[in-house]
């Protein structure tokens, strides 16, 4: 596609459930970002991936939250055992190189009831 | 630590009235800022990059410039279509890492 896919849009899920967001980066790209955006909140650094590289996982909030890249392409994000402050916006964003613009998905809604 | 900080927090224009968004940064050494607009509901949608102080770069009624330490986003003549929360975020060389940091943005209102 032209631009980054997220996927599912929406995601209601109950507290203490497992839940899985996938990012389709722009093809070619090779760094891949993930950011959380709470309701009026600032985006806040969760992962960065960048090629075959170690991932930079300084920004998981916690250990429920891991994310995969296979293949240098897909990327898909687990928060395991959800808690009501997990939701939020979940966005994905992909740069052909390390330090060029990065251009984001629309976003995975979370709500945790 | 990399820091952005943005202001004003909000801004509501009469269409037509120029003015000017503030991005304050703090990075032991910049790779690149860059400006997003984001809309209701969307993600943000990529506006400008600058990586060294003196550039400018310029899009329709938007034209971003760079110091040392800050970035401004100057509107000039702006239309209610400009309304918008407008993001500025910073790409630092510490420690090898290649996140961005964002501020908190400025929402752009554009009065008809």
């Amino acid at each position: 596609g032209a631009g980054v896919s997220q996927s599912p849009s929406n995601k209601v899920t109950e507290k203490g459930k497992d839940v899985e967001l996938r990012c389709d980066p722009i093809s070619g790209h090779t760094a891949l970002y993930w950011y959380r955006q709470s309701l009026g909140q600032g985006l806040e650094f969760l992962i960065y991936f960048q090629g075959n590289s170690a991932p930079d996982k300084s920004g998981l909030p916690s250990d429920r939250f891991s994310a995969e890249r296979t293949g240098g392409s897909v990327s898909t994000l687990t928060i395991q055992r959800t808690q009501q402050e997990d939701s939020a916006v979940y966005l994905c964003a992909s740069s052909l190189t390390t330090n060029t613009e990065a251009f984001f998905g629309q976003g995975t809604r979370l709500t945790v009831v | 630590e990399d820091q952005v900080t943005q202001s004003p927090e909000a801004l509501r224009l009469q269409e037509g009235e120029s003015s000017s968004l503030n991005c304050s940064y703090t990075v032991s050494g910049l790779r690149g800022l860059f400006w997003y607009r984001q809309d209701p509901g969307k993600g943000p949608e990529f506006l400008f990059t600058l990586y060294s102080a003196g550039e400018e770069k310029e899009k329709e009624r938007l034209k971003a410039t760079l110091t040392k330490k800050e970035s401004f986003l100057h509107i000039t003549a702006p239309k209610p279509e400009d309304s918008a929360t407008y993001l500025c975020a910073v790409q630092g060389v510490g420690a090898g890492s290649y996140q961005l940091t964002f501020g908190k943005g400025t929402k752009l209102s554009v009065i008809p």
